[in-house]
């Protein structure tokens, strides 16, 4: 099985802070990688598909980048909306999800 | 609209089974792959299952092969899991979700089915 590394597990940003978060995969996956969104109470809202094609609806700030194994989501600006769980998930072999990165204030 | 609507979720004991259930309306189910997707209270998540547009194709989680058995009824838009010899950690939140094909992302439109297992 593939495994899903992200990191960090948490962090703490403030509003407008520019936020990277990395996944890791075990072995090549192309580009087959998506990146979900999820709030307390709420079920995950998927954010960029396919690495870096993002979600339509999703606003600009956020952006998706990598390949083979090695991914990051990018948020340029923080807004108070965006405090939530991010988990990133491969989609080449049987699905595998990343442990999650809880973004604090 | 996609709309998935999870129902069927309740306290079981080990051992036990249970059925869960997933509605689905706003698009043409049978041009699509089903799957399952479980969280459990305060964890990550965790894909359980997911079945082919005509169910020729089915494929588990290692956690639950052997006790589960995902199935749908393409004229009734419905998604099945039928889950057997349920332990505790299976207890979760059972999200079903849609994708365009196997290697797609997933929509999650429900609000998931809560399954806890306990005696």
């Amino acid at each position: 099985d593939i495994q899903m590394t992200q990191s960090p597990s948490s962090l703490s940003a403030s509003v407008g802070d520019r936020v990277t978060i990395t996944c890791r995969a075990s072995q090549s996956i192309s580009t087959y990688l998506n990146w979900y969104q999820q709030k307390p109470g709420k079920a995950p809202k998927l954010l960029i598909y396919a690495a870096s094609n993002l979600q339509s609806g999703v606003p600009s700030r956020f952006s998706g980048s990598g390949s083979g194994t090695d991914f990051t989501l990018t948020i340029s600006s923080l807004q108070p909306e965006d405090f939530a769980t991010y988990y990133c998930q491969q989609s080449y072999d049987t699905p595998q999800f990343g442990q999650g990165t809880k973004v604090e204030i | 609209q996609v709309q998935l609507v999870e129902s069927g979720g309740d306290l079981v004991k080990p051992g036990g089974s249970l059925r869960l259930s997933c509605a689905a309306s706003g698009f043409t189910f049978s041009d699509y792959y089903m799957s399952w997707i479980r969280q459990a209270p305060g964890k990550g998540l965790e894909w359980v299952s997911s079945i082919s547009y005509s169910g020729n194709t089915i494929y588990y989680a290692d956690s639950v092969k052997g006790r589960f058995i995902i199935s749908r009824d393409n004229a009734k838009n419905s998604l099945l899991l039928q889950m057997n010899s349920l332990r505790a950690d299976d207890t979760a939140l059972y999200y079903c979700a849609s994708l365009k094909s196997f290697r797609d992302a997933f929509d999650i439109s429900g609000q998931g089915t809560m399954v806890t297992v306990s005696s």
